[in-house]
This record gives C-alpha cells, structure tokens and sequence, in this order.
C-alpha cells in the first residue's frame, strides 16, 4: 500500500465549476497534510497545509482533513484555466526528523 | 540567495559515469530535501537532512546514491556507476523550520539527468 494515494486523473471540469481533488494516507501517525501544484515542466509549490480535522479555506481553495478516515481533499471553487496543473498531496510525520510523502498527483484541466 | 538553486540544470551522461548533483538551499534554512521525479510521475523521497545531519535516508534507491551536506548549507547528491533508470529530474527543497507544523518546502527548478 503507497503512503499517500492519489486518482491520477485527469480530472476535467469547465471554467467556473468546482474541481475536487481527494487524497488518502496509509499512516495514521501523520501530522500535518499539504496541498502542492506543479505546472507541467515547473516545481511545486505550496497551495495549502492543514493540520486540524475539519475545513480550512483560502481564497478560492478550502482543505478538509478527516483523521479517522484518513482522507484529505482540496476544492478548488470558480475553476480557472490557469489552475490547470498537476495537484501534489503531501503528508508529514515527526519520525526521523520531518519526512514530507508524496502523492503521485491528479492532473486538473480546466476547460474554458 | 533569493531562491533554491540547483545545478547542472541539465546533465546528459553515459551509463557507468558517476555523477554530482548540487544544491544550494535558501540561506538560514535548517532542513534539505532531495526528491526524485520520473517523467509523468509523482516526487520519490530520497533523503532529508536536519542541519547536516540525515535522520532519514530511507529514500535512497541503492548503494550507489550518497549525499551530504556541510555547513548547513549546501549539499551534494551523488550517484556512482549511472544506470539509465537514474534518468530523472532531481528536485531539492529546503525548509526554515521543522517542527511538526512546517510543510512549506522551496524548490529548486532541479537537475535533469538523463543516462544514455
């Protein structure tokens, strides 16, 4: 079983639906959870982080965090074309210092 | 410096042939990441370090990959005897803090090596 899983995609939504992007972890030890995105070709970079269970909204992205079920999922509300990109989750344990997983990543197109 | 640097950005090299990847992190950052990343595929972890330290080397795939770091600064990933499965971009990050709460990694733009 992979740390960290991920529906590879792609994902296509039209411009202004809401795209959701899900995530489940095996380990039910980890602490902190992040959203990344990485534009083909590019590095990634952070979008969000949520630590607590419940939501967490920023803008046009909201975070949710279920513990118990291990889940983590990221909304991406009025989807743009320049959201198109692949979504990275992230997951972290304080165990050997601070070891960041990664997902593989969904790819989100955004049609206009 | 203002960002993450890493270099070569590029590498092309014969199968055998060793190679250097360097990376030089966001200055006063304590933490440093090594990533690997196949084409179309999601960020493998290599090895992370604590200052110059690495609790956590599990990531690394075989014998012939090593790393370090000095001076809590920069750090050199170095892979012997190249096989082209190492073909990859080598992405570094580093991180300013590491208590449980930190998360946000800085990238570097990596090094693509590609193995003949």
């Amino acid at each position: 079983q992979k740390e960290v899983e991920q529906n590879s995609g792609p994902l296509s939504v039209p411009e202004g639906a809401i795209a959701s992007l899900n995530c489940t972890y095996s380990d039910r030890g980890s602490q902190s959870f992040f959203w990344y995105r990485q534009y083909s070709g590019k590095s990634p970079e952070l979008i969000m982080f949520i630590y607590s269970n419940g939501d967490k909204e920023d803008g046009r992205f909201t975070a949710q965090l279920n513990k118990a079920s291990q889940y983590v999922s990221l909304l991406i509300r009025d989807s743009q074309p320049s959201d198109s990109a692949t979504y990275l989750c992230a997951v972290m344990r304080r165990e050997y210092g601070n070891k960041l997983v990664f997902g593989a990543g969904t790819i989100l197109r955004v049609k206009s | 410096g203002a960002g993450v640097s890493q270099s070569p950005s590029n590498k092309v090299t014969e199968k055998g042939k060793d190679v250097e990847l360097r990376c030089d992190p966001i200055s006063g950052h304590t933490a440093l990441y090594w990533y690997r990343q196949r084409l179309g595929q999601g960020l493998e972890f290599l090895i992370y370090f604590q200052g110059n330290s690495a609790p956590d080397k599990s990531g690394l795939p075989s014998d012939r990959f090593s790393a370090e770091r000095t001076g809590e600064s920069v750090s050199t990933l170095t892979i012997q005897r190249t096989q082209q499965e190492d073909s990859a971009v080598y992405l570094c990050a580093s991180s300013l803090q590491t208590g449980i709460y930190t998360g946000e990694l800085f990238f570097g733009e990596g090094s693509r090596l590609t193995v003949l």
